[in-house]
């Protein structure tokens, strides 16, 4: 159904541990993105990548710390996160990073951070 | 500043009746608006959009509305079916501090359709 998959799913990790999410695009995208999705709470852009060069940071602190070694591929990785930090993570896709080409996002993964 | 803000945070609807869910911006330079539907366990999904040279458009079962007067837009859905119970998002263009374009969303309306 999707173009973008997203693993793992769930992931539950302590404030200490090193883990890493993982996006993938199988549409011939150009740029990808990561928005956090909390409860209650607008989606909120962490990221853009268009052509492996990000080209936005939206102040997210470095305890994340994206990776995209090529346009269909997009990590993120994560250490000594805070319990603030659960939330469903939320890839994106899309031709260009104009924003009237359409965004295709993957089902998430939801973080728990105890 | 910029904010998207939406009215009501669930709507319930009957069955075969027409929703309308409302959403209010307050960048009024803003120039492109989206709407997306997010089913539960699934990402957000690219429903309709709007420019602002446009008043109106029309989709499958849906509307959107544009009132730039009022920096208002709605989403407004045909003939409900159980299928469209989601959450529904408006986003609105806006430009980051990089100076690229970037979507800022709304919180969301949860719609559930009342068999």
């Amino acid at each position: 159904e999707t173009g973008v998959t997203q693993t793992p799913r769930h992931l539950v990790m302590g404030m200490t541990n090193k883990k890493s999410l993982k996006c993938e695009q199988h549409l011939g995208h150009n740029a990808m993105y990561w928005y956090k999705q909390s409860a209650k709470k607008p989606l909120e852009l962490m990221f853009v990548y268009n052509f492996k060069e990000q080209t936005e940071n939206n102040s997210v602190p470095s305890r994340f710390s994206p990776e995209c070694p090529n346009s269909s591929h997009l990590f993120l990785h994560l250490h000594t996160l805070q319990p603030e930090d659960s939330a469903l993570y939320l890839c994106a896709s899309s031709q260009s990073h104009r924003v009237i080409d359409t965004q295709y996002f993957g089902p998430g993964t939801r973080l728990t951070v105890l | 500043g910029e904010s998207v803000g939406l009215h009501l945070p669930t709507l319930s609807v009957q069955e075969g009746d027409n929703s309308i869910i409302n959403c209010a911006y307050s960048n009024s330079a803003s120039d492109y608006f989206i709407w997306y539907k997010q089913e539960s366990g699934k990402g957000p999904q690219f429903i309709i959009d709007i420019r602002s040279n446009m008043d109106k458009r029309q989709g499958q079962r849906v509307t959107v509305l544009l009132n730039k007067t009022v920096k208002h837009l709605s989403l407004q859905i045909a003939a409900t079916q159980p299928g469209d119970s989601a959450v529904y998002f408006c986003a609105e263009l806006n430009i980051s501090n990089f100076g690229n374009e970037k979507l800022t969303f709304g919180t969301g309306t949860r719609l559930t359709i009342i068999p």
